[in-house]
């Protein structure tokens, strides 16, 4: 999508290696997020930024942390990942009047 | 904490006919209600949405409608083309206002239209 994009598209890595996953925008908006989406589970929120250096959890954050030390950049790592990790990623942004522009995502398995 | 849940799963009508897919929300505080489109091997993408004060929105053919007492919301889609498959969410936000709060959304499982030519 026009102003965000995500990296790398697909990503196959081993069980308890780090894997990190990044979202790029070129809009300048202050939030950014990260989803997972999974069969069943719809998108569940893993994390947030609100500003640079300020990141908060989201409904399924255990196992996952985040950094963001430009505006335009917000990270997703997997410490050490797991089967349960294998899901499509989506990062989002927005200006904070309401509607978010979502990323195209990255699907990642862990074997 | 928020929680929303969406109806049908899955949902096949024929093409022209009407869709309505619909949602509840747990959160009396949840002021801001967007829908999305996914097609396959897509992001969601905003379709349309709607704010707590106010009871219906409309877009050409789609159209969304909230009511806070019971807290649901729903989307119709009226004279529906094979172009409208998608996979469609809800979502609802009580963090939203203007001034940039942090609008965290949390959505509905998804519900999957098939729009049979």
């Amino acid at each position: 999508d026009a102003g965000i994009t995500q990296s790398p598209r697909h990503k196959v890595t081993e069980t308890g290696t780090p894997v990190t996953l990044r979202c790029h925008q070129t809009e300048n908006h202050r939030y950014m997020y990260w989803y997972r989406q999974d069969p069943g589970h719809g998108l569940r929120l893993i994390h947030y930024s609100y500003g640079v250096k300020d990141t908060d959890k989201g409904e399924v954050s255990d196992g996952y942390s985040v950094s963001r030390s430009k505006t335009e950049d917000f990270l997703l790592t997997l410490e050490s990942a797991t089967s349960s990790q294998t899901s499509v990623y989506f990062c989002a942004i927005s200006s904070g009047g309401g509607g978010y522009t979502f990323g195209s995502g990255t699907r990642l398995t862990v074997v | 904490g928020e929680n929303v849940e969406q109806h049908p799963s899955t949902l096949s009508v024929q093409e022209g006919d009407s869709a309505v897919i619909k949602c509840t929300y747990s959160d009396s505080a949840s002021n801001y209600f967007p829908w999305y489109k996914q097609e396959l091997g897509k992001g969601p993408q905003l379709i349309i949405d709607i704010r707590s004060n106010v009871g219906e929105k409309k877009d050409q053919r789609i159209a969304v409608t909230l009511n806070k007492t019971a807290k649901h919301f729903s989307l119709h889609i009226t004279e529906t083309q094979p172009e409208d498959s998608a996979v469609y969410f809800c979502a609802a936000s009580s963090g939203w206002n203007y001034g940039g709060a942090t609008n965290k959304l949390i959505f509905g499982t998804g519900t999957l239209l098939a729009v049979q030519p």
